[in-house]
Protein backbone atom coordinates (compact mmCIF):
# COMPACT_ATOMS: atom_id res chain seq x y z
CA UNK A 1 0.00 0.00 0.00
CA UNK A 2 1.53 3.04 -1.22
CA UNK A 3 -0.81 5.80 0.90
CA UNK A 4 -0.21 8.99 -1.10
CA UNK A 5 2.21 9.51 -3.73
CA UNK A 6 3.40 13.17 -5.07
CA UNK A 7 4.94 13.98 -8.23
CA UNK A 8 7.12 15.22 -9.04
CA UNK A 9 9.80 15.26 -5.84
CA UNK A 10 11.24 18.73 -7.11
CA UNK A 11 10.99 21.06 -9.82
CA UNK A 12 12.50 24.17 -10.95
CA UNK A 13 9.99 26.57 -12.80
CA UNK A 14 10.87 29.64 -14.88
CA UNK A 15 8.13 32.05 -13.78
CA UNK A 16 5.25 32.51 -16.31
CA UNK A 17 5.05 29.11 -16.54
CA UNK A 18 2.09 26.44 -16.02
CA UNK A 19 2.85 23.60 -13.95
CA UNK A 20 0.35 20.41 -12.63
CA UNK A 21 1.72 18.67 -9.46
CA UNK A 22 0.20 15.37 -9.14
CA UNK A 23 -1.51 13.93 -5.92
CA UNK A 24 -2.92 9.89 -5.93
CA UNK A 25 -4.09 8.36 -2.90
CA UNK A 26 -4.71 4.47 -2.43
CA UNK A 27 -6.94 4.88 0.62
CA UNK A 28 -10.28 5.38 -0.80
CA UNK A 29 -10.27 8.76 1.70
CA UNK A 30 -13.05 10.85 -0.04
CA UNK A 31 -11.54 14.14 1.59
CA UNK A 32 -8.22 15.56 -0.11
CA UNK A 33 -6.13 18.74 0.80
CA UNK A 34 -3.61 20.70 -0.79
CA UNK A 35 -0.97 22.55 1.79
CA UNK A 36 1.70 24.65 0.88
CA UNK A 37 4.96 24.81 3.92
CA UNK A 38 6.96 27.92 4.11
CA UNK A 39 9.21 28.58 7.13
CA UNK A 40 8.19 30.65 10.20
CA UNK A 41 4.72 30.22 8.34
CA UNK A 42 3.75 26.55 8.82
CA UNK A 43 1.31 24.87 6.96
CA UNK A 44 -1.55 26.73 5.10
CA UNK A 45 -4.11 25.30 3.04
CA UNK A 46 -4.74 26.11 -0.51
CA UNK A 47 -7.74 23.72 -1.88
CA UNK A 48 -9.68 20.61 -0.11
CA UNK A 49 -12.24 18.70 -1.29
CA UNK A 50 -14.31 16.76 0.61
CA UNK A 51 -15.53 13.93 -2.02
CA UNK A 52 -15.15 13.50 -5.54
CA UNK A 53 -16.23 16.26 -7.83
CA UNK A 54 -16.28 18.75 -5.34
CA UNK A 55 -13.74 21.76 -4.50
CA UNK A 56 -13.27 24.69 -2.56
CA UNK A 57 -10.95 27.10 -1.38
CA UNK A 58 -8.24 27.39 1.67
CA UNK A 59 -6.50 29.86 3.04
CA UNK A 60 -4.33 30.62 0.03
CA UNK A 61 -5.89 30.11 -3.33
CA UNK A 62 -4.88 32.72 -5.50
CA UNK A 63 -2.62 31.68 -8.54
CA UNK A 64 -4.06 28.05 -7.67
CA UNK A 65 -6.10 25.36 -9.33
CA UNK A 66 -7.69 22.09 -8.56
CA UNK A 67 -10.10 19.28 -9.85
CA UNK A 68 -11.16 16.34 -8.32
CA UNK A 69 -12.69 14.07 -11.04
CA UNK A 70 -12.59 10.96 -8.88
CA UNK A 71 -11.90 9.45 -5.56
CA UNK A 72 -8.33 8.57 -6.25
CA UNK A 73 -6.61 11.86 -7.62
CA UNK A 74 -6.48 15.49 -6.97
CA UNK A 75 -4.04 17.72 -9.59
CA UNK A 76 -2.91 20.96 -8.25
CA UNK A 77 -2.22 23.48 -11.08
CA UNK A 78 -0.47 26.64 -11.09
CA UNK A 79 -1.58 28.69 -14.06
CA UNK A 80 1.31 31.00 -14.67
CA UNK A 81 4.26 30.45 -12.01
CA UNK A 82 5.33 33.52 -9.66
CA UNK A 83 8.45 33.75 -7.73
CA UNK A 84 6.16 34.23 -4.25
CA UNK A 85 4.62 30.28 -5.39
CA UNK A 86 8.24 29.04 -4.55
CA UNK A 87 7.42 26.51 -1.54
CA UNK A 88 7.15 22.60 -0.30
CA UNK A 89 3.87 21.49 -1.50
CA UNK A 90 1.97 18.45 0.81
CA UNK A 91 -1.04 16.60 -0.28
CA UNK A 92 -2.62 15.16 1.86
CA UNK A 93 -5.88 12.88 2.62
CA UNK A 94 -8.38 12.13 5.10
CA UNK A 95 -11.86 10.44 5.85
CA UNK A 96 -13.99 13.45 5.91
CA UNK A 97 -17.57 12.45 7.74
CA UNK A 98 -19.04 16.26 8.26
CA UNK A 99 -17.93 16.55 11.84
CA UNK A 100 -14.72 17.99 11.34
CA UNK A 101 -11.16 15.44 9.61
CA UNK A 102 -9.97 12.30 11.12
CA UNK A 103 -6.83 11.70 11.36
CA UNK A 104 -4.91 13.76 7.22
CA UNK A 105 -1.91 11.53 6.27
CA UNK A 106 0.31 13.58 4.08
CA UNK A 107 2.13 12.83 1.00
CA UNK A 108 6.63 13.54 1.03
CA UNK A 109 5.79 16.30 -0.80
CA UNK A 110 7.09 18.55 -3.81
CA UNK A 111 9.48 21.01 -3.64
CA UNK A 112 8.68 24.34 -5.97
CA UNK A 113 11.02 26.90 -6.91
CA UNK A 114 9.87 29.25 -9.56
CA UNK A 115 12.65 31.68 -10.69
CA UNK B 1 -11.01 32.78 13.61
CA UNK B 2 -9.71 29.25 14.56
CA UNK B 3 -6.18 29.63 15.74
CA UNK B 4 -3.12 27.68 16.88
CA UNK B 5 -0.26 29.27 18.71
CA UNK B 6 3.05 27.33 19.63
CA UNK B 7 6.20 27.98 21.11
CA UNK B 8 8.88 29.40 19.20
CA UNK B 9 12.19 27.23 18.43
CA UNK B 10 14.36 25.49 17.61
CA UNK B 11 14.94 24.00 20.85
CA UNK B 12 18.21 22.08 21.69
CA UNK B 13 18.31 19.63 24.63
CA UNK B 14 20.37 16.76 25.50
CA UNK B 15 19.70 13.12 25.28
CA UNK B 16 17.47 12.08 28.15
CA UNK B 17 16.61 15.59 28.87
CA UNK B 18 12.42 16.27 29.30
CA UNK B 19 10.50 17.83 26.73
CA UNK B 20 7.69 19.77 26.58
CA UNK B 21 6.56 21.98 23.27
CA UNK B 22 3.76 24.55 24.49
CA UNK B 23 0.31 24.49 21.96
CA UNK B 24 -2.29 27.25 22.57
CA UNK B 25 -5.76 27.11 20.91
CA UNK B 26 -8.56 29.62 19.48
CA UNK B 27 -11.38 27.63 18.17
CA UNK B 28 -15.26 28.17 17.83
CA UNK B 29 -16.72 25.11 18.53
CA UNK B 30 -15.26 21.57 20.00
CA UNK B 31 -12.34 20.66 17.72
CA UNK B 32 -10.31 17.73 17.82
CA UNK B 33 -6.50 18.19 18.33
CA UNK B 34 -3.28 16.82 16.91
CA UNK B 35 0.38 17.03 16.96
CA UNK B 36 2.16 15.98 13.74
CA UNK B 37 5.82 15.24 13.50
CA UNK B 38 7.92 16.17 9.94
CA UNK B 39 11.58 14.39 10.02
CA UNK B 40 13.98 15.96 8.09
CA UNK B 41 12.83 15.87 4.15
CA UNK B 42 9.85 13.97 4.95
CA UNK B 43 6.02 14.59 4.60
CA UNK B 44 3.68 15.25 8.00
CA UNK B 45 3.07 12.31 10.04
CA UNK B 46 0.42 11.47 13.05
CA UNK B 47 2.48 11.43 16.33
CA UNK B 48 -0.80 11.69 18.72
CA UNK B 49 -4.60 13.19 18.94
CA UNK B 50 -7.18 13.60 21.42
CA UNK B 51 -11.16 14.46 19.95
CA UNK B 52 -12.53 15.80 23.39
CA UNK B 53 -11.53 16.97 26.25
CA UNK B 54 -9.44 15.78 29.15
CA UNK B 55 -8.67 13.00 26.74
CA UNK B 56 -4.73 12.38 26.44
CA UNK B 57 -2.96 11.35 23.44
CA UNK B 58 0.22 9.47 23.57
CA UNK B 59 2.54 7.68 21.31
CA UNK B 60 6.41 6.83 21.22
CA UNK B 61 7.04 7.90 24.26
CA UNK B 62 5.18 11.37 23.41
CA UNK B 63 1.60 12.58 25.56
CA UNK B 64 -0.40 15.84 25.12
CA UNK B 65 -3.97 16.42 27.49
CA UNK B 66 -6.42 18.02 25.83
CA UNK B 67 -7.24 20.58 28.26
CA UNK B 68 -10.05 23.45 27.40
CA UNK B 69 -10.49 25.04 30.74
CA UNK B 70 -6.97 26.34 29.54
CA UNK B 71 -7.32 25.98 25.79
CA UNK B 72 -4.13 23.83 25.69
CA UNK B 73 -2.35 20.64 24.39
CA UNK B 74 0.91 20.69 25.48
CA UNK B 75 3.30 17.60 23.96
CA UNK B 76 6.08 15.91 26.66
CA UNK B 77 8.25 13.69 26.66
CA UNK B 78 9.78 11.97 29.89
CA UNK B 79 13.07 11.39 27.65
CA UNK B 80 14.30 12.70 24.63
CA UNK B 81 16.72 10.95 22.04
CA UNK B 82 18.53 11.90 18.99
CA UNK B 83 15.90 10.37 16.53
CA UNK B 84 13.41 12.49 18.01
CA UNK B 85 15.13 15.41 16.52
CA UNK B 86 12.39 17.03 13.91
CA UNK B 87 9.59 19.51 13.49
CA UNK B 88 6.51 19.26 15.66
CA UNK B 89 3.33 20.98 14.45
CA UNK B 90 0.34 21.45 16.58
CA UNK B 91 -2.74 21.22 14.89
CA UNK B 92 -6.78 21.24 15.26
CA UNK B 93 -9.68 20.28 13.54
CA UNK B 94 -13.27 22.38 14.31
CA UNK B 95 -15.80 20.84 12.70
CA UNK B 96 -17.15 24.33 13.27
CA UNK B 97 -15.07 26.44 11.02
CA UNK B 98 -17.90 27.44 8.83
CA UNK B 99 -15.12 29.86 7.22
CA UNK B 100 -13.54 27.26 5.47
CA UNK B 101 -13.32 23.36 4.77
CA UNK B 102 -15.03 22.06 8.15
CA UNK B 103 -12.34 19.28 7.75
CA UNK B 104 -9.32 21.54 7.63
CA UNK B 105 -6.55 21.51 9.76
CA UNK B 106 -4.86 24.78 11.02
CA UNK B 107 -1.54 23.98 12.26
CA UNK B 108 0.36 26.22 13.92
CA UNK B 109 3.94 27.38 12.69
CA UNK B 110 5.49 24.24 14.00
CA UNK B 111 8.61 24.02 16.65
CA UNK B 112 12.33 22.29 15.04
CA UNK B 113 13.71 20.26 18.02
CA UNK B 114 17.40 19.27 18.05
CA UNK B 115 18.70 16.35 20.37
CA UNK B 116 22.26 16.22 21.01
CA UNK B 117 24.02 12.71 22.20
Amino acid sequence: IAGITQAPTSQILAAGRRMTLRCTQDMRHNAMYWYRQDLGLGLRLIHYSNTAGTTGKGEVPDGYSVSRANTDDFPLTLASAVPSQTSVYFCASSVYSGRGTDTQYFGPGTRLTVL
Amino acid sequence: GDSVTQMEGPVTLSEEAFLTINCTYTATGYPSLFWYVQYPGEGLQLLLKATKADDKGSNKGFEATYRKETTSFHLEKGSVQVSDSAVYFCALSDPLNYGGSQGNLIFGKGTKLSVKP
